[in-house]
């Protein structure tokens, strides 16, 4: 069965600290996907990964910063964490590059309250 | 880009009756087209996708959706709702070209509550 894990379901941090979320996928997926999802405004993506040290800009990169070390793992990096960026984070993957088609599959997410 | 709107942020319905969420895209190629689930603290979940097959697509729970060219529309249906569809539910539209070529552009959600 298709797995993605977060390492938090829920964090607290405080205004300049450095957030580290994980991501883990064990379907052996290229593609792998961070959103962040408020209310009223829907899923906005951050970043996305095609591959082993790639890396591609979504529609909110500002203030976030990603790594993939390992095909199976994708962090997400607040490098220095503001309160509006209290959200809460999803992480997806699918299975083949740049293959419009395929179902991303999410994990449980992440709620970062920043205070 | 690519673009979702979907038509009213909360829908309720009683237990039993047909449900109808609307979702309208914009894309200047043909799209691919999905529908999500998110039960409560929970990731999102696939419902049904559209990808250039039959315009009637049935997904999972007894949900369906019509693909209509004409009217840039993928509407999700069922005909009798059940108090376990109480979710939110995406439409998201498929970035088919270019670099960012499989990458989602997500609606912002409409809320299904149902009434017993």
């Amino acid at each position: 069965d298709v797995k993605v894990t977060q390492s938090s379901r829920y964090l607290v941090k405080r205004t300049g600290e450095k957030v580290f979320l994980e991501c883990v996928q064990d379907m052996d997926h290229e593609n792998m996907f961070w959103y962040r999802q408020d209310p009223g405004l829907g899923l906005r993506l951050i970043y996305f990964s095609y591959d082993v040290k790639m890396k591609e800009k979504g529609d909110i990169p500002e203030g976030y910063s990603v790594s993939r070390e390992k095909k199976e793992r994708f962090s997400l990096i607040l490098e220095s964490a503001s309160t509006n960026q209290t959200s809460m984070y999803l992480c997806a993957s699918s299975f083949v590059a740049q293959r419009s088609t395929d179902t991303q599959y999410f994990g449980p997410g992440t709620r970062l309250t920043v205070l | 880009a690519q673009s979702v709107t979907q038509l009213g942020s909360h829908v309720s319905v009683s237990e039993g009756a047909l449900v109808l969420l609307r979702c309208n895209y914009s894309s200047s190629v043909p799209p691919y087209l999905f529908w999500y689930v998110q039960y409560p603290n929970q990731g999102l979940q696939l419902l049904l996708k559209y990808t250039s097959a039959a315009t009637l697509v049935k997904g999972i729970n007894g949900f369906e959706a019509e693909f209509k060219k004409s009217e840039t529309s993928f509407h999700l249906t069922k005909p009798s709702a059940h108090m376990s569809d109480a979710a939110e539910y995406f439409c998201a539209v498929s970035e088919n070209r270019g670099s960012t070529l499989g990458r989602l552009y997500f609606g912002r959600g409409t809320q299904l509550t149902v009434w017993p």
